[in-house]
């Protein structure tokens, strides 16, 4: 089975903290993906990256940042976290190339509050 | 980018009753197609996907959806819904590397 892991659960920072989401996966798989989740407007993309050290924004990159320095790490970066931040983050992965059609796997979630 | 429309933000319906979730996509290129489901306090899981070949996809649970076209959707449909179908459903279009989700739906089984 694919595992898609997020380093925590649940977190609460305090607005301008710097914080770091982690997430690793363990099928070799080329594609990765960071969402937030929110009340009725669903999964909304904000970064993904199909290779190492490569990157491209999705819906809402604003007040993020991401890091790609191994295939099976993923990093999301809130540089100075703010209240309209505090969601819950979905990290995912899934392979590329000619089976891009495939199945993305997400992980478990991390929920954040920003106070 | 591509985009999803998810027609409905809930369905409320009595148990043993048909349900459709509607979902219309939008992109200039081929897509394909999902659906995933998440319960009260879980993670997404996959219902069914379009690829390719024949519109009508079957997928767990006895969740059917079908891909038109012409239309532009992939509407998901049970002919007679559990409470333990009680979710929130997203549909999603996935270009190449990208993939975006719709708002999703929330379907409420009642007794």
């Amino acid at each position: 089975d694919v595992k898609v892991t997020q380093s925590s659960r649940y977190l609460v920072k305090r607005t301008g903290e710097k914080v770091f989401l982690e997430c690793v996966q363990d099928m070799d798989h080329e594609n990765m993906f960071w969402y937030r989740q929110d009340p009725g407007l669903g999964l909304r993309l904000i970064y993904f990256s199909y290779d190492v050290k490569m990157k491209e924004k999705g819906d809402i990159p604003e007040g993020y940042s991401v890091s790609r320095e191994k295939k099976e790490r993923f990093s999301l970066i809130l540089e100075s976290a703010s209240t309209n931040q505090t969601s819950m983050y979905l990290c995912a992965s899934s392979p590329a190339g000619v089976i891009s059609g495939n199945t993305i796997y997400f992980g478990e979630g991390s929920w954040l509050t920003v106070v | 980018a591509q985009s999803v429309t998810q027609l409905d933000s809930q369905v409320p319906v009595f148990e043993e009753a048909p349900v459709e979730l509607r979902c219309n996509y939008s992109s200039s290129v081929s897509v394909y197609l999902f659906w995933y489901v998440q319960y009260p306090n879980q993670g997404l899981q996959l219902l069914l996907k379009y690829l390719s070949g024949s519109t009508l996809v079957k997928g767990i649970n006895g969740f059917e959806a079908e891909f038109n076209k012409s239309q532009t959707s992939f509407h998901l449909r049970k002919p007679s819904v559990h409470i333990s179908d009680t979710a929130e459903y997203f549909c999603a279009v996935k270009v190449v590397n990208d993939m975006r989700f719709g708002a999703g739906t929330r379907l409420t089984v009642k007794p």
